[in-house]
């Protein structure tokens, strides 16, 4: 089975900072990879979804990279509706998360 | 609109049983695979069970094989997931969510907003 690894578990940051999340997959996935934006009482929101393209409607703002085993979430000048828990995920197997909190 | 709109959690006792409905609007719901993925407290995301557009396949987590059923019905637009045989740790939010094939690759593309199973004494 794959698995998939978030890093870091909690990351600390400031409206207008830049934020990167990392996901690495324990083996050759290709693009096949996907993110999600939780906040507590609502439903799960994808972001990205083959690795880099941009869902329609998702600020500019979010960006992924990454191909084969790593990947990365980045977020350029983070807005205040930004503080939430972001996921990586491939197909049916989704990390352990990474919450944005406010530092 | 798409929307998934969950209902039928609540408190339960271990060993007891519980039925979740999705109801789906907003899209043709028959062309969909469709999934349940549940947030126990404290918790990452989990998958659950998987459908097929046309009930064609079913799949499920090892975690709940054998005690939980996953079902559709395209007239009503709606999905279900059977819970038989509860344990403390099935406690969690449980999302229904759309699994949409695009550029090659699937991805869970709308959410709803949960319900929340808790199994308690």
């Amino acid at each position: 089975d794959i698995q998939m690894t978030q890093s870091p578990f909690t990351l600390s940051a400031s409206v207008g900072d830049r934020v990167t999340i990392t996901c690495r997959a324990s083996q050759n996935i290709g693009t096949w990879l996907a993110w999600y934006q939780l906040k507590p009482g609502k439903a799960p929101y994808l972001l990205i979804y083959k690795a880099s393209t941009l869902k329609s409607g998702v600020p500019s703002r979010f960006s992924g990279s990454g191909s084969g085993t790593e990947f990365t979430l980045t977020i350029t000048s983070l807005q205040p509706d930004d503080f939430a828990t972001y996921y990586c995920q491939q197909y049916r197997t989704f990390g352990q998360g990474t919450k944005v909190e406010i530092k | 609109e798409v929307q998934l709109v969950e209902s039928g959690g609540g408190l339960v006792k271990p060993g007891g049983s519980l039925r979740l409905s999705c109801a789906a609007s907003g899209f043709m719901f028959s062309t969909y695979s469709m999934n349940w993925v549940r947030q126990a407290p404290g918790k990452g995301l989990e998958w659950v069970s998987s459908i097929g557009s046309g009930s064609t396949y079913k799949n499920y987590a090892d975690s709940v094989k054998g005690r939980f059923t996953i079902s559709r019905d395209n007239a009503e637009n709606s999905l279900y997931l059977q819970m038989n045989s509860l344990r403390a740790e099935d406690t969690a939010v449980y999302y229904c969510a759309r699994e949409t094939y695009s550029n090659a690759v699937y991805y869970f593309d709308y959410w709803g907003q949960g319900t929340l199973v808790t199994v308690s004494s």
